[in-house]
């Protein structure tokens, strides 16, 4: 099955500086590519996705970035805010018409402990 | 506005007791699934159900069942609850049928404490 890990566990930043969380996936089948965050005591949220047919997506200060042939992933996001501090999770999943061997099944990195500091 | 609704959010029992938590979602989606987050925040799925049929069980054990009395709904009973079963569990759903299929929209979570 699919195995993502994620690095690092924490990540410290000041205000207004860039964060960049990576994953790496096993899984060569696997075509798309979501990341969520995680305020304290909420639910995760999807914040960017990517799909394998594309290198590289933007969304104001997110980007995320995709390398097929090494099987990462990277999350940036640029000018950091406090409200940005949040547990962050990377996915990947094996996009199939139908479910046979469980190709709709998302499988979570660790976990990206990020805190934004004054 | 709710898209993705559990109850109770916080839920605490003695070992031993059966409990249920319930799930619903407003999207219209056809596939819901049930997340176990453990104490290191760490996610993984136990269950999916597309139009009401059991598609993902990842060997959770079988004090756990899930119950889908309609596309909507999908609900999680836990029968002789233990120490380990202490976690937030998340319900989600998906619109699995073309042309947008794989985003994933989470419940707020229920954090069950067996004590």
């Amino acid at each position: 099955g699919e195995n993502v890990e994620q690095h690092p566990s924490t990540l410290s930043v000041q205000e207004g500086d860039s964060a960049v969380i990576k994953c790496t996936y096993s899984d060569s089948a696997s075509n798309y590519f979501p990341w969520y965050k995680q305020e304290l005591g909420k639910g995760p949220q999807l914040i960017i996705d990517i799909r394998s047919n594309v290198g590289e997506k933007k969304d104001q200060r997110i980007a995320v970035t995709l390398n097929k042939t090494a099987k990462h992933f990277s999350l940036h996001i640029t000018e950091t805010q406090p409200e940005d501090s949040a547990v962050y999770f990377c996915a990947a999943r094996r996009s199939e018409r139908g479910f046979a061997g469980g190709g709709n099944k998302l499988t979570f990195g660790t976990g990206t402990q990020l805190k934004v500091e004054l | 506005d709710t898209a993705v609704s559990q109850t109770p959010k916080y839920l605490v029992t003695q070992m031993g007791n059966d409990k249920s938590i319930k799930c619903e979602q407003n999207l219209g989606h056809d596939t819901m699934y049930w997340y176990k987050q453990d104490s290191k925040k760490f996610l993984k799925i136990m269950f999916s159900y597309n139009n009401k049929e059991l598609i993902i069980n990842e060997t959770v054990p079988n004090r756990f069942s899930p119950k889908s009395p309609d596309k909507a709904h999908l609900n999680l009973h836990i029968n002789s609850l233990e120490l380990g079963d202490s976690a937030v569990y998340f319900c989600a759903s998906s619109q699995e049928a073309p042309p947008r299929a794989d985003t994933q929209y989470f419940g707020p979570g229920t954090r069950l404490t067996v004590l």
